[in-house]
This record gives structure tokens, sequence and C-alpha cells, in this order.
């Protein structure tokens, strides 16, 4: 069964300052990673997917197969990337997306 | 396309008291998945339809909630009875099926007193 860990809930950063947030899978096949994002007042939308190797709003992800990881980055925080943000997994072969816990990062001014 | 619909927004409800959720999935969808968002457990999948059959309610936490989707346009989620510990937002999401992404609905507040 595949699982995604998101150790930490909250996570607070300066503007300015990088951010990187954590996400670790458990997965025994080839997994699609994503990281879903969640302004305050909006719905949950997707932010990035690993398949797709781009950057959004500064953002940036890599699947490190090798550590199982796929953490979520950007150099300089903003004060409008402050949001909850959920990694997820999407088993190959299968609809089924299974989502971490989630992280809310928050950028102080 | 006004995106995926939930409603209603909110619900507060006393314990016992039977809760409808309603959704309406972004046309040409065939996939539908019902979510349910707590702080301490995140966002846990309740169950999935693909082209309207149920694919997986593993996620169902138990025999009081239960959930149909009669046609390609419209689901229901019921709790019957409803518990306090069903307090939650509850996301109603759809895809293509093949497509990488889902698109979520504003979802439900549901507070049960």
């Amino acid at each position: 069964a595949q699982r995604v860990t998101q150790p930490e809930k909250l996570l607070s950063v300066f503007k300015g300052a990088p951010v990187e947030l954590k996400c670790n899978y458990s997965y025994s096949g080839s997994p699609e990673l994503f990281w879903y994002v969640q302004y305050s007042r909006q719905r949950l939308q997707l932010l990035l997917r690993h398949i797709s190797r781009e950057s959004i709003k500064g953002f940036t992800a890599d699947l490190n197969k090798g550590e199982t990881s796929f953490h979520l980055k950007k150099p300089f925080a903003q004060e409008e990337d402050s949001a909850m943000y959920y990694c997820a997994l999407k088993a190959g072969g299968y609809q089924k997306v299974t989502f971490g816990t989630g992280t809310k990062l928050q950028v102080i001014p | 396309d006004a995106g995926v619909i939930q409603s209603p927004r909110h619900e507060v409800t006393e314990m016992g008291q039977e809760v409808t959720l309603r959704c309406k999935p972004i046309s040409g969808h065939n996939s539908l998945f019902w979510y349910r968002q707590t702080m301490m457990r995140g966002l846990e999948l309740l169950i999935y339809f693909n082209n309207n059959v149920p694919i997986d309610d593993s996620g169902m936490p138990e025999d009081r909630f239960s959930a149909k989707m009669p046609n390609a346009s419209f689901s229901t989620l019921k709790i019957q009875p409803s518990e306090p510990r069903d307090s939650a937002v509850y996301f109603c999401a759809s895809d293509r099926g093949w497509s990488n992404e889902q698109f979520f609905g504003p979802g439900t507040r549901l507070t049960v007193l």
C-alpha cells in the first residue's frame, strides 16, 4: 500500500528565506507525485507534478527515488506563499491518490 | 464551467441526525472522489467512483457512512446517524480518469453538536 508522510504540520519562515517542505513516500512501484496547495478561502488546487519538471510560482520539486522523497522548495519565500500544502502520490495504473497530512506554511513579513 | 459544486457549504446538526452532502462534478469528468479533511489526519480519501460505479470504499469509516452516484452529474455522501467526531470539512473532487489532476470543490464544513 502506498503512503505519504509530511513530517511537519507547521513551517514558519521569514519573507525572503528559503523554503523546503518535506515529503517522503512509500510505494513499491513507480509513483506519480504531486503537490497541491490550498490558499486561505480558496479551493485545493494542483501546484505541480513531478513528471512535468516545471517551476510554478518559483516552487520546484525533484523526485528522489533513492531517498523516496519529493520535497518542495523555493529559494525566497513570499508572503503570498502562506498556505496549506499537500504532497500526493498516485499509484501507477490506478486513479486513487493518497495525500499526506499536509504542512501549513506561514511566511512572516 | 463553475467547477466542482458542493452543497451545503456549511452544515450544523445535532448528534443522531442524518446528514446529506451533495456534489456535482465537472461535466465530462468520469471519476469522482469524496475526501474528509481534519487537523489530525489531514486529507483522507473516503470513496471514489469511476463512471458512476464505486471502485474503492475502503476509506469509509463505518457503516454510518454511505455514498451514491446515481448519474454522471450528481453524487451524495450520507451520514446516518451523525456523531460529533464526524465534524470535519468534506471535499468532493473530480477528474477525467486519465488526467493526473484532480479538481476540488469548495468543501462542506460539517459540525455535529
